[in-house]
């Protein structure tokens, strides 16, 4: 199963965009990428996914490299309340399982 | 509509002590998932239902816990002679495959403290 590596914690300005970057460099053809994010104390949320084309949905934009091995989720316009852990996930092939890692922890201040 | 729902939101036992952990999935979701979260940890994948097809247990720690899924909706963990270290936040989410997207809704979670 392909693992992701992201740092650990990342700030933000409110109103700058925030760049989370993830590392999946052992990520076969068919695996998709995908991103969640949690903010405290709730489940996590669903933001975006993509397999080899740039994706971009009403919360965030998702970029990832042609190689694939690595990808970023771009949120444009920070708020306070976008403060919560983030997970970059590759979705194990043939199933439907996500394998969740530590993620990042974003934290926007103003 | 009404999302992924589970109970009870909080749960403290007794070492040793059976507790259950129920799930409702959204309605028409053929996917099931419970994950385990410890404090200020990621999520640990326990067990997964998909349809009709045998459960995918390999995340599941030891044999103290199982799981079932009737009627292909509602599912229950159960954890047996709990102990302190089972403490964590136990999460369930469902998906529809239907479409492609294998997007996870996932409910608020139940607090288990075991003392």
């Amino acid at each position: 199963d392909a693992k992701t590596t992201q740092p650990t914690s990342m700030d933000c300005a409110e109103g700058r965009a925030a760049n989370l970057p993830c590392n999946h460099s052992t990520i076969s053809g068919n695996e998709y990428v995908y991103w969640y994010r949690q903010i405290h104390s709730q489940g996590p949320q669903y933001i975006i996914h993509g397999l080899k084309n740039n994706e971009t949905n009403e919360m965030a934009s998702l970029i990832i490299t042609e190689d694939r091995k690595s990808s970023t989720l771009i949120l444009p316009h920070a708020t306070l309340r976008d403060t919560a852990v983030y997970y970059c996930i590759v979705r194990v092939s043939n199933t439907d399982k996500l394998i969740f890692g530590t993620g990042t922890r974003l934290q926007v201040f103003p | 509509g009404a999302g992924v729902s589970q109970s009870p939101s909080n749960k403290v036992t007794e070492k040793g002590k059976d507790v259950e952990l129920r799930c409702d999935p959204i309605s028409g979701h053929t996917a099931l998932y419970w994950y385990r979260q410890s404090l200020g940890q990621g999520l640990e994948f326990l067990i997964y239902f998909q349809g009709n097809s045998a459960p995918d247990k390999s995340g599941l720690p030891s044999d103290r816990f199982s799981a079932e899924r009737t009627g292909g909706s509602v599912s229950t963990l159960t954890i047996q002679r709990t102990q302190q270290e089972d403490s964590a936040v136990y999460l369930c989410a469902s998906t529809s495959t239907s479409g492609g997207s294998y997007e996870q809704y996932f409910g608020p979670g139940t607090r288990l403290t075991v003392t």
